[in-house]
């Protein structure tokens, strides 16, 4: 079935630092979504990206969807205490919303 | 603004025991969702319902049934309970299936089964 693979699973960076995440799927998408999970709260929809190839941005978030539309990534630069949670991405496929495998990001101050 | 509710939040249950997990939305939303969520496994979808009166099964049915119950309300039933089943369940909701639409969802319910 289709998968939808994370990495790195784990990230614990410094305040200030840059941080990415990169979501690969095992078949085409037909749009890709990014989600965020604080600690103990529930995911909250960020972004869609549809198009081959397309940048979105958010203050500081990065979205790209890659041109073969199989994967995905997000960029956060200049990290801080707020952006700590679990980033997931979410393709829509047989099973409708298949999540990723989710990236937690800690945030040292 | 309720959105996506969930009842309850924290439940403990005995190996066998069954229970039902409520989910409501007042979005109107035709589709809803059901997740389970395990450290490192992300979200696995079990049941969804693509609109009222129609049950799909996810990548983890087994153990699990769900209703339909109106455009609102989605249920998820465990018959018999098994510790395997201990996890986060999330319900969603979104205006349609599938991309496009951006899914909502509920506070989650914590369950524990001993």
């Amino acid at each position: 079935g289709q998968q939808v693979m994370q990495i790195p699973q784990y990230q614990h960076v410094q305040e200030g630092e840059d941080f990415t995440t990169y979501c690969n799927s095992s078949t085409t998408l037909s749009n890709i979504q990014w989600y965020k999970q604080r600690p103990g709260g529930h995911p909250v929809f960020l972004i869609q990206l549809v198009k081959s190839g397309e940048v979105k941005k958010q203050k500081r978030l990065t979205f790209q969807f890659g041109e073969a539309k199989k994967n995905s990534s997000l960029h956060i630069t200049a990290t801080q205490t707020t952006d700590v949670g679990t980033y997931f991405c979410a393709g829509s496929g047989t099973y409708k919303y298949i999540f990723g495998t989710g990236t937690r990001l800690k945030v040292l101050a | 603004n309720a959105g996506v509710t969930q009842t309850p939040k924290f439940q403990v249950l005995k190996t066998g025991q069954s229970m039902t997990l409520q989910c409501a939305q007042d979005m109107n939303h035709n589709s809803m969702y059901w997740y389970r969520q395990d450290p490192g496994m992300g979200l696995r979808l079990i049941y969804y319902s693509a609109s009222e009166g129609t049950t799909d099964k996810g990548e983890v049915p087994n153990g699990y049934n769900v209703s339909r119950l109106n455009k609102r309300e989605f249920s998820l039933r465990l018959e018999s309970a098994a510790p395997s089943q201990t996890s986060v369940y999330f319900c969603a909701s979104s205006e349609h299936t599938g991309g496009g639409t951006e899914a909502f969802f509920g506070q989650g319910t914590r369950l524990t089964v001993v």
